[in-house]
């Protein structure tokens, strides 16, 4: 069956720290790959996509995700986090030939001051 | 950009009731509907897909004369869950397929005592 695994479920980093979410997907077919963030009481927003083309994504508020198809991952980075970007991270795959959205368990990050 | 209201954002109910969640997409149209259940901590699991004037289709495990999915309008799907029972009590998501991708409502916090 199809999965997503994110391997950190809680990331604690201080302010200016750099990030990195592991996300492994199993899937051998064509794939679109997305990372969503949650804030506290908010709806899921969009941070960036891939779909094709250069495998390295860059996405709003400095985050970017780079696509390693032979490793079926899609890792999201960011160089120097902020405090606002303390939020639930979720990484997404939807195969090709569905219009499912398959979410991983989410990573939830917090970002000390 | 897309916007995607769902109501309510939290109810309470007594066990055996029934409770409808309404998901509405303000500025654009969705063929396509996507409903969520999201457990504390966990990822968010795919319950149903609701296509407009069409049958919902839903995933293993889920009972469809449980959560019943109407998808009357290009704008407007409801999930109403029947007779609902303490283990309903959950967080539930709903995700509207637009032109421009995904767009997810900001979750009705359903509580069943």
């Amino acid at each position: 069956a199809q999965s997503v695994s994110q391997h950190n479920h809680h990331v604690i980093l201080s302010e200016a720290a750099s990030l990195e979410l592991g996300c492994n997907y199993s899937y051998g077919g064509t794939v679109n790959l997305f990372w969503y963030v949650q804030y506290p009481g908010q709806h899921l927003q969009l941070l960036l996509k891939y779909f094709s083309g250069d495998p390295l994504v860059k996405g709003i508020k400095g985050f970017e995700a780079e696509f390693i198809k032979s490793k079926f991952s899609f890792n999201l980075r960011k160089p120097s986090v902020q405090w606002s970007d303390t939020a639930e991270y979720f990484c997404a795959v939807k195969p090709s030939n569905t219009g499912k959205l398959i979410f991983g368990q989410g990573t939830t990050l917090q970002v000390k001051p | 950009g897309a916007v995607v209201s769902q109501h309510p954002s939290w109810v309470i109910c007594k066990s055996g009731t029934s409770v409808k969640i309404e998901c509405r997409s303000l500025d654009f149209q969705a063929t396509t509907m996507f409903w969520y259940r999201q457990f504390p901590k966990q990822s968010l699991m795919l319950m149903a897909t609701s296509n407009e004037g069409s049958k919902a289709t839903y995933e293993q495990g889920v009972e469809k004369d449980k959560f019943l999915i109407n998808h009357a309008s290009l704008t407007l799907s409801t999930l109403t869950v029947t007779s609902a029972h303490p283990e309903d009590s959950s967080f539930y998501i709903c995700s509207a397929q637009g032109e421009n991708g995904y767009t997810f409502g900001s979750g009705t916090r359903l509580t069943v005592v």
